[in-house]
């Protein structure tokens, strides 16, 4: 069973410039999340999504957007690119839509995006 | 104050030791809870996950969940060189959401 792909691993842009990362969850979940992880702040919520639906937002500006496709694959984009953005992108996904014994959350390899 | 604490490290311990790595949290609404581990350039790969407080048990590793402290702990028994690595704690709310609020992580470092 294939697990969380994300594309591209590694990228490079210049600062003003967007971005768009792109996951495909674990075969049969519906339920997609992002995270940005950089060293000084560690592993933070991005957001969530869940058939299509985007459920849960953190605390991050506007320029940071998201959506998920029918077929629950998700994309996160981030505009006007700044120095701070450099970081590893995580998507995670998982079967349900909450918490359960059963509802493992998986995450994939990530996205490393380094603005210059 | 951040919603759940870990202390960074790093941990350096020898071959074959118990290590220990605790969190802390201050939102009593979590209810679900996980011990990620993340090896140098790679995603979070999940070790363990608990839903209730007390023990549970997987091969060399042991989660131990104490709600009324507010306090969790991953315990590693023979630890081996191949356990080097990030562990980072995760905590989930209940209801319709799977939201995960993440510890700093904890190095870890196991000397052959």
């Amino acid at each position: 069973k294939a697990g969380v792909t994300q594309t591209p691993r590694y990228l490079i842009k210049t600062r003003g410039q967007q971005v768009t990362l792109s996951c495909s969850p674990i075969s049969g979940h519906r339920s997609v999340s992002w995270y940005q992880q950089t060293p000084g702040q560690g592993l933070q919520f991005l957001f969530e999504y869940f058939s299509e639906t985007q459920r849960n937002k953190g605390n991050f500006p506007g320029r940071f957007s998201g959506r998920q496709f029918s077929n629950s694959r998700s994309e996160m984009n981030v505009s006007t690119l700044e120095l701070g953005d450099s970081a590893l992108y995580l998507c995670a996904s998982s079967l349900l839509g909450q918490g359960g014994s059963g509802n493992t959350i998986y995450f994939g390899e990530g996205s490393w995006l380094t603005v210059v | 104050q951040k919603e759940v604490e870990q202390d960074p490290g790093p941990l350096s311990v020898p071959e074959g030791a118990i290590v220990s790595l605790n969190c802390t949290y201050s939102n009593s609404a979590f209810q679900y809870f996980m011990w990620y581990r993340q090896y140098s350039r790679k995603g979070p790969e999940l070790l363990m996950y608990t839903y209730s407080s007390g023990n549970k048990e997987d091969g060399r590793f042991t989660a131990q969940v104490d709600k009324s402290s507010k306090y969790i702990s991953l315990f590693i028994r023979d630890s081996q060189p191949s356990d080097s690595a990030t562990y980072l704690c995760a905590m989930r709310y209940g209801g319709a959401t799977n939201k995960l609020i993440f510890g700093t992580g904890t190095l870890l470092a196991v000397q052959p």
